[in-house]
């Protein structure tokens, strides 16, 4: 099994909701990541967590909160989003520890829309 | 930071050969990538090149790393119609945790 798998492909959500992003691996990954990409644009890294410890947080505002219950999962809790964070939410897993490519092996997006 | 560039579009008829270009700034990159973007998926990486190395063959795809001038090329032969899609250069220090992404290439295969 070579998947990421995220849920779910499209949110529509207000700038008063509470929602979550789902994501899952069972490739044995020990590092999760969180980008996001807008229109035309590279994925921008939001998140790493390595052996499920937050690693890396590239100055995502509090808005956004990550969650890593267990190797194999990784969530994103949204709240209170404005518009601009509408976007394409990607996941991520690389196989973690070293020696290591750093490949990263994505799933197939989050659709998120704020209105 | 890290700093990595690529032309922002690339048309060529079936058949004929693509070159995507990439430049990057971070001299300790230790890894250099290459991913392809379809509309509305995820990324899906198609090869890495180790930074000690100049060339790398994959079936249809060669990649030529010229370190000294930081720069990398993607070369895919016999282009198709599926090859059409972004494609992302990136580069890693090692550390695997962090891969900064190139601006993209899109790609247009004209029938």
């Amino acid at each position: 099994d070579t998947e990421v798998t995220q849920t779910p492909k499209h949110l529509v959500m207000g700038m008063t909701n509470k929602k979550s992003l789902k994501c899952e691996q069972h490739m044995g990954h020990r590092a999760m990541y969180w980008y996001k990409q807008k229109a035309k644009k590279p994925p921008e890294l939001m998140f790493v967590y390595s052996y499920e410890k937050l690693s890396i947080n590239e100055s995502v505002p509090s808005r956004f909160s990550p969650e890593c219950p267990n190797s194999s999962l990784l969530n994103l809790h949204l709240h209170a989003l404005q518009p601009e964070d509408s976007a394409l939410y990607l996941c991520a897993s690389s196989q973690g520890g070293a020696p290591n490519t750093g490949e990263l092996f994505f799933g197939e997006g989050s659709r998120l829309t704020v209105l | 930071g890290e700093d990595v560039e690529q032309s922002l579009f690339l048309s060529v008829r079936e058949g004929d050969s693509s070159v995507i270009n990439c430049t990057y700034t971070d001299s300790s990159s230790t890894y250099l990538y290459w991913y392809k973007q379809e509309p509305g998926a995820g990324l899906q990486l198609l090869t890495y090149i180790f930074s000690n190395m100049d060339m790398k063959q994959d079936q249809r795809l060669t990649v030529l790393l010229n370190k000294k001038d930081k720069h990398l090329s993607l070369r895919i032969a016999d282009t198709q119609t599926g090859d059409s899609a972004i494609y992302f250069c990136a580069e890693s220090d090692g550390g695997y945790q962090k891969v900064t992404f190139g601006t993209g290439t899109k790609l247009q295969v004209i029938p």
